[in-house]
């Protein structure tokens, strides 16, 4: 299994530029998560989703957009960057929700706006 | 307001020393805890975890600690080796429904050899 695979690795954009993170899984993990971690801190939630079809906002999610079609895909969508979503994105998967269990995570794509 | 944070950004100990890594909640409402790891260029990786119904939990080469009176966790990793370096986070999940898994900012180890 390659567990949680996330592209690009690393991506500068310019502000106003739009892009997509690609996230997939291959557990058939129901739950799906996208964090943020700035330099120094801790892990913030933007978006997360329960199933296909199904997704919610976490902590941070402005700015994001997420769409779930099936259970092993869940991009992140960037609309107009902005230098304050410079940052290193982490997706995650669960068998069970938060709580009940640990997350697998990716290991992160880094982007830079400028 | 709800917080995970850490009593040190970094600690360095000798391999082969005991290390422990603290860590301090304000939600008694917390039910669930996880220590992450996150080596240079990686995403976190599970350690181990707890329920608020325990104190004390081993698994191979580490113990959480949990006292919930303080509201302290601490994770205790026996004859540290190099391979051991890294940002350990703990994680706390209220147990007020939905996913609000709290992430404290880590602590950085640093073995020496």
């Amino acid at each position: 299994n390659a567990g949680v695979t996330q592209t690009p690795k690393f991506r500068i954009l310019k502000i106003g530029q739009s892009m997509t993170l690609q996230c997939t899984q291959d557990m058939n993990h129901n739950y799906m998560y996208w964090y943020r971690q700035d330099p120094g801190m801790g892990l913030k939630l933007i978006y997360y989703s329960v199933g296909a079809g199904i997704t919610d906002k976490g902590e941070v999610p402005n700015g994001y957009n997420v769409s779930r079609s099936t259970t092993e895909d869940f991009p992140l969508r960037l609309e107009l960057a902005a230098p304050s979503q410079t940052s290193v994105y982490f997706c995650a998967s669960s068998y069970s929700g938060q709580g009940a269990g640990e997350l697998f995570f990716g290991e992160g794509s880094r982007l830079t706006v400028l | 307001g709800e917080s995970v944070g850490l009593h040190l950004p970094t600690l360095s100990v000798q391999e082969g020393d005991n290390s422990i890594i603290n860590c301090a909640y304000s939600n008694s409402a917390s039910d669930y805890f996880i220590w992450y790891k996150q080596e240079s260029g990686k995403g976190p990786q599970f350690i181990i975890d707890i329920r608020s119904n325990m104190d004390k939990r081993q698994g191979q080469r580490v113990t959480v600690l949990l006292n919930k009176t303080v509201k302290h966790l601490s994770l205790q990793i026996a004859a540290t080796q190099p391979g051991d370096s890294a940002v350990y986070f703990c994680a706390e999940t209220p147990n007020t429904g939905g996913f609000k898994t709290i992430f404290g900012a880590g602590t950085r180890l640093f073995v020496k050899a």
